[in-house]
């Protein structure tokens, strides 16, 4: 299942920097989006979610960015900070409750002290 | 802050054995969902439920596999007979009038 991709298993910043994670998508159903942080043990836990009639959407530190045309977004975190180093998963699904969520592979941040 | 819990957090259990794996969702939300994360793999999405049936499961979710609301609290995955594959993380997820679905913090089923 490639619908979601996630193409970087790995990502090392600088704390006060900014991180950009990416993910990719193919199926053009898919009208909404979201990202999780994940600790090891734990659940994903949401962070920010975006819907497809939108380009941007921001809670401080965290903004999502949605190009529709290219089937891509991002989560920008800035600054990013040490307890930002975890598994950040984007997942897909429709904006309809109910809807399963589909999703892509994780990217690890650190973020560097 | 309300918080999707599950039990147990890791459950062994031999090859053939039945396991329930129990979860209680945020009390306001309406729809239910499991998935389960295989190591090294990706989540994928297993059930939803809403209003005391299912609403889509996927293809992964065979005869095997059975869910349930007992009551008014619990949403409980049950697996009939469990196989070596079997051995995954599996995350109970709840969803109220919003899109986004909350996560619980996950059982570690090992299969022996």
């Amino acid at each position: 299942d490639q619908q979601v991709k996630q193409n970087s298993p790995s990502l090392s910043v600088q704390e006060g920097r900014i991180s950009i994670l990416n993910c990719d998508y193919t199926n053009s159903m898919f009208d909404y989006f979201l990202w999780y942080k994940k600790y090891p043990a734990e659940g994903p836990t949401f962070l920010i979610s975006i819907s497809s009639i939108k380009d941007k959407n921001e809670d401080g530190r965290f903004t999502v960015f949605l190009n529709k045309s290219a089937k891509h977004l991002s989560l920008h975190i800035v600054p990013s900070q040490p307890g930002d180093s975890a598994v950040y998963f984007c997942a897909a699904g429709g904006e309809t409750s109910g809807s399963r969520l589909t999703f892509g592979e994780g990217t690890q941040l650190t973020v560097n002290p | 802050e309300p918080e999707v819990t599950q039990t147990p957090s890791h459950q062994v259990t031999q090859m053939g054995q039945e396991v329930i794996l129990r979860c209680v969702p945020i009390s306001n939300h309406l729809y239910f969902y499991w998935y389960r994360q295989i190591l090294g793999q990706k989540v994928e999405f297993l059930v939803s439920f809403y209003n005391n049936e299912i609403s889509e499961k996927s293809e992964i979710f065979d005869d095997q596999f059975s869910v349930e609301r007992p009551d008014g609290s619990n949403f409980t995955l049950k697996i009939r007979s469990t196989k070596l594959e079997d051995s995954a993380m599996y995350f109970c997820a709840s969803q109220g009038l919003d899109y986004e679905q909350y996560f619980g913090p996950g059982t570690r089923l090992t299969v022996t």
